[in-house]
């Protein structure tokens, strides 16, 4: 079984400046990837990062970067340089990678980001 | 290109009535996700299509619920005699999904809001 835990129920930041949402996991797949979403007040889901277990170096997007460390089994997105636009519920997930069969998401319970002027 | 597709965005309906949601995936992408929505359950997996493989209906919380691909495309997930916990937003989600190392992410849709009174 998978778990993902976001402690932060909601967060707020100035803008331009950087924030990071706190995600850790658990599993007891040896290969397995790491997500992060963003859902606007609109509702639609936007895939915003992927870390894989394997990887090396952590994964940047942009003003995305994922602090994947391993051991802690923590998958923190930082997003820098906030924006208005930012401000959305941040949903971490993970799959697990086991050759064939589902790779079904297991999310978080969220954290909401609200960028202030 | 056309991301994913679904219909209809709202759907208010009487308890007991059933109810077909519709999803059309990315082009090319052979793997197709179900998700609903709620408020006391955050994001739950319901069923997941891979190709010509039967489904994965692990996640479905009742034989109330079904859902078909046809032609490796377009999926519909009907939900037989409504009942009010049933309402929630269902998001469908796409992936191209192959043998090689890549990233897995998912694409999702809308998502079709329902209401059962």
């Amino acid at each position: 079984a998978q778990k993902i835990t976001q402690t932060q129920p909601g967060m707020f930041v100035q803008e331009k400046e950087a924030v990071t949402l706190d995600c850790t996991y658990d599993t007891s797949d040896p290969s397995y990837g790491l997500f992060w979403y963003k859902q606007p007040s609109s509702g639609e889901m936007i895939f915003l990062i992927y870390q894989g277990s394997y990887d090396q170096q952590n994964a940047t997007e942009g003003r995305y970067s994922l602090n994947f460390q391993k051991a802690r089994k923590s998958a923190n997105l930082v997003i820098s340089a906030s924006q208005l636009g930012d401000s959305a519920m941040y949903f971490c997930a993970m799959s697990p990678f086991r050759g064939t069969g589902r790779r079904a998401l297991t999310f978080g319970s969220g954290t909401r980001l609200q960028v202030q002027p | 290109g056309a991301g994913v597709s679904q219909s209809p965005s709202n759907k208010v309906t009487e308890k007991g009535k059933d109810v077909e949601l519709r999803c059309d995936p990315i082009s090319g992408h052979t793997a197709l996700y179900w998700y609903r929505q709620s408020l006391g359950q955050g994001l739950e997996f319901l069923i997941y299509f891979q190709g010509n493989s039967a489904p994965d209906k692990s996640g479905l919380p009742s034989d109330r619920f079904s859902a078909e691909r046809t032609g490796g495309s377009v999926s519909t997930l009907t939900i037989q005699r409504t009942q009010q916990e049933d309402s929630a937003v269902y998001l469908c989600a796409s992936s191209l999904e192959t043998s090689v190392p890549a990233s897995y992410e998912q694409y999702f849709g809308p998502g079709t809001r329902l209401t059962v009174t």
